[in-house]
């Protein structure tokens, strides 16, 4: 595996299920991140991890739970969605460190998450 | 509040036209600008980053300029073939945070 892989690619689930989202990482980074695109909008940050420790919530609900338990991998626990939290989901990484030059972001393939 | 907007939104051109796409963001502290592809239901492939103190990045095809002070980037794509159809979007570094614009849609016609 190289580059940056999401699983499942597609996820279909109900309100009331709960579900995971995993990333996994072949690049040796140090920083992870979720993002989520929607229809019509931008893509948006949720969270991103350096060196396993999250340092950016960027306002997501608690019905989203992200874990990181080491450098390499990265998940998204799902809990009672909503049907509005349909859309793509992706995971990127990059090399982060104090005094090195803002690294290019790699993003995996998404999984397409669609809530009933 | 960083802000990028790109510019058409969607753009359809016959093969071989060179073309230009646009990039604009309100706040010039950043530090680097990214340009990516995506393909329809598909994750995005990084083109080319310019870092703030670049003015530009070539890649095969490929040609992206950063102008800071005004805030302005443009991706130029020589030669433009089919399988360059896709959407392209444009994002800046602020930190950590990078802040997308919404993408232009380009068609390519054979």
């Amino acid at each position: 595996e190289t580059g940056v892989t999401q699983t499942p690619r597609h996820l279909v689930m109900g309100m009331t299920n709960k579900k995971s989202l995993k990333c996994e990482q072949h690049l040796g980074h140090n920083a992870m991140y979720w993002y989520k695109q929607s229809a019509k909008k931008p893509l948006e940050l949720m969270f991103v991890y350096n060196f396993k420790e999250q340092t950016e919530n960027n306002s997501v609900p608690s019905r989203f739970s992200p874990e990181c338990p080491n450098s390499s991998h990265l998940f998204l626990h799902l809990h009672t969605l909503q049907p509005e939290d349909s859309a793509l989901y992706l995971c990127a990484s990059s090399q982060e460190g104090a005094g090195l030059t803002y690294n290019e972001q790699f993003f995996g393939p998404g999984t397409r998450l669609t809530v009933l | 509040k960083q802000e990028v907007t790109q510019i058409p939104a969607a753009l359809s051109v016959p093969e071989g036209e060179n073309l230009v796409l646009n990039c604009s963001f309100t706040d010039s502290a950043i530090y680097n600008l990214q340009w990516f592809r995506q393909d329809p239901g598909k994750g995005l492939t990084s083109l080319l980053l310019i870092q703030s103190s670049q003015r530009e990045q070539t890649s095969g095809r490929l040609n992206a300029s950063l102008d800071k002070s005004s805030g302005r980037s443009t991706l130029y794509i020589a030669a433009s073939q089919p399988g360059d159809s896709a959407t392209y979007l444009c994002a800046v570094r602020g930190a950590q945070k990078l802040v997308f614009g919404q993408g232009t849609r380009l068609t390519i016609n054979p």
